[in-house]
């Protein structure tokens, strides 16, 4: 099975702090994802990548900037925490013909 | 843009059937989803319907497509307590990239 791996489940981290998320996958797949998940928004993406050192924003990409120097990893950045970026990150990348995604486990990130 | 739109709240007693509706505004979808979230864990594929089909059946899984009113529907049957999840339907975007669009999610709650 494919796995999509998230380093860390829970972060606390403080206003102002650069944060890194890092997202793994072992299945060689073009194809990355980043979310943030919120209560009655459902999935937002944040940004994408389709290739190595190739990056695309996605809906609500302000604040967030994205690394991908490897094709297995695809690492999320917060330049400068706030905390109304306090939510749940999901990382995804393609699965299958059918385009369905694979996601990590998620992180919860509170910015205090 | 793109919307996919749930209901946020499903009740249902142990044993009965459950069903979770979307709407989706892309006409362009080749294949729509359902994916099941469980609590503190990523989202995870159940089912996926092609657009081309009305009707899919996967175990206790049944979904509907009405592709002229962009209606979806999951249908689980003899719902058990380990069904308790959040629901999100997503809509898999024709073009490059293989983004999904998700709607907001339905959590459904099985009561004895």
């Amino acid at each position: 099975d494919v796995k999509v791996t998230q380093s860390s489940r829970y972060l606390v981290k403080r206003t102002g702090e650069k944060v890194f998320l890092e997202c793994v996958q072992d299945m060689d797949h073009e194809n990355m994802f980043w979310y943030r998940q919120d209560p009655g928004l459902g999935l937002r993406l944040i940004y994408f990548s389709y290739d190595v050192k190739m990056k695309e924003k996605g809906d609500i990409p302000e604040g967030y900037s994205v690394s991908r120097e490897k094709k297995e990893r695809f690492s999320l950045i917060l330049e400068s925490a706030s905390t109304n970026q306090t939510s749940m990150y999901l990382c995804a990348s393609i699965s299958s013909d059918v385009g369905g995604y694979t996601f990590g486990s998620g992180t919860r990130l509170t910015v205090v | 843009g793109e919307d996919v739109e749930q209901s946020l709240f499903l009740s249902v007693r142990e044993g009965d059937s459950s069903v979770i509706n979307c709407t989706y505004t892309d006409s362009s979808s080749t294949y729509l989803y359902w994916y099941k979230q469980e609590p503190g864990a990523g989202l995870q594929l159940l089912t996926y319907i092609f657009s081309n089909m009305d009707m899919k059946q996967d175990q206790r899984l049944t979904v509907l497509l009405n592709k002229k009113d962009k209606h979806l529907s999951l249908r689980i049957a003899d719902t058990q307590t380990g069904d308790s999840a959040i629901y999100f339907c997503a809509d898999g975007l024709e073009g490059g990239y293989n983004k999904l669009i998700f709607g907001a999610g339905t959590r459904l709650a099985v009561h004895p």
